[in-house]
């Protein structure tokens, strides 16, 4: 059971670029998110989806962009890289709501992203 | 908005002493909240969870919390720390169940890095 995957876990950009993060679920979840970690911040929640073709905005959505096609996976793209996009990006999933699940969320490894 | 507060950024304890690690949140209702535990390097793993009902919650690890809604708190405590305990702990909290207007959005603390002498 992989969980939460997401690829890559390193990766350097240069201001500009332009990349996409993946995160891959296998526990049949609906809902889906994106966190930035950075420090002395905790994380913060950029964008999220409750389920294929929805997706909302979270705290600090600028600079990033989301689709939701199908229920495994759930890409965030970068358009244009900036050094402020420098951080460790958390993906998680959980299921659907009601006492046996809800808000209890699976997180992904991480991925490290540097903008020089 | 909802928010949470860890007010203490680094806690040094010897190994086999107890710990408690404090969190505080502002939200209107019934919260649900969490604690997460991050070894260097490493994704969040849950420790525990508060939905409702008792509100003193054992989790994994040997941890409880204590909800408590007087004082808005939610403190991590365990009677004896070992020296794989050293991790940021982070305390989280959520608008409610279910999916329905981001219901499992979580609002994390700035945590707290746990540091254990030997």
């Amino acid at each position: 059971n992989a969980g939460v995957t997401q690829t890559p876990k390193f990766q350097v950009l240069k201001t500009g670029q332009s990349m996409t993060l993946q995160c891959a679920q296998d526990m049949n979840h609906e809902y889906m998110s994106w966190y930035r970690q950075d420090p002395g911040m905790g994380l913060r929640l950029i964008h999220y989806s409750v389920g294929a073709g929805i997706t909302d905005q979270g705290e600090v959505p600028n600079g990033y962009n989301v689709s939701r096609s199908t229920t495994e996976d759930f890409p965030l793209r970068l358009l244009s890289a900036a050094p402020s996009q420098t951080s460790v990006y958390f993906c998680a999933s959980s299921a659907r709501g009601g006492s046996s699940g809800a808000n209890v969320l699976t997180f992904g490894a991480g991925s490290r992203l540097t903008v020089l | 908005a909802q928010s949470v507060t860890q007010p203490d950024i680094h806690i040094t304890v010897s190994e086999g002493a107890s710990l408690e690690l404090r969190c505080n949140y502002s939200y209107g209702a019934t919260p649900y909240l969490f604690w997460y535990v991050q070894s260097p390097g490493q994704g969040l793993q849950l420790l525990l969870k508060y939905f409702s009902g008792d509100t003193l919650v054992q989790g994994i690890k040997g941890f409880e919390a204590e909800f408590k809604r007087s004082q808005s708190s939610f403190n991590l405590r365990k009677p004896s720390v070992h020296w794989s305990d050293a991790a940021e702990y982070f305390c989280a909290v959520s608008q409610g169940q279910g999916l329905t207007g981001g219901g499992n959005k979580l609002t994390f603390g700035t945590g707290t890095q746990l540091k254990v002498e030997l």
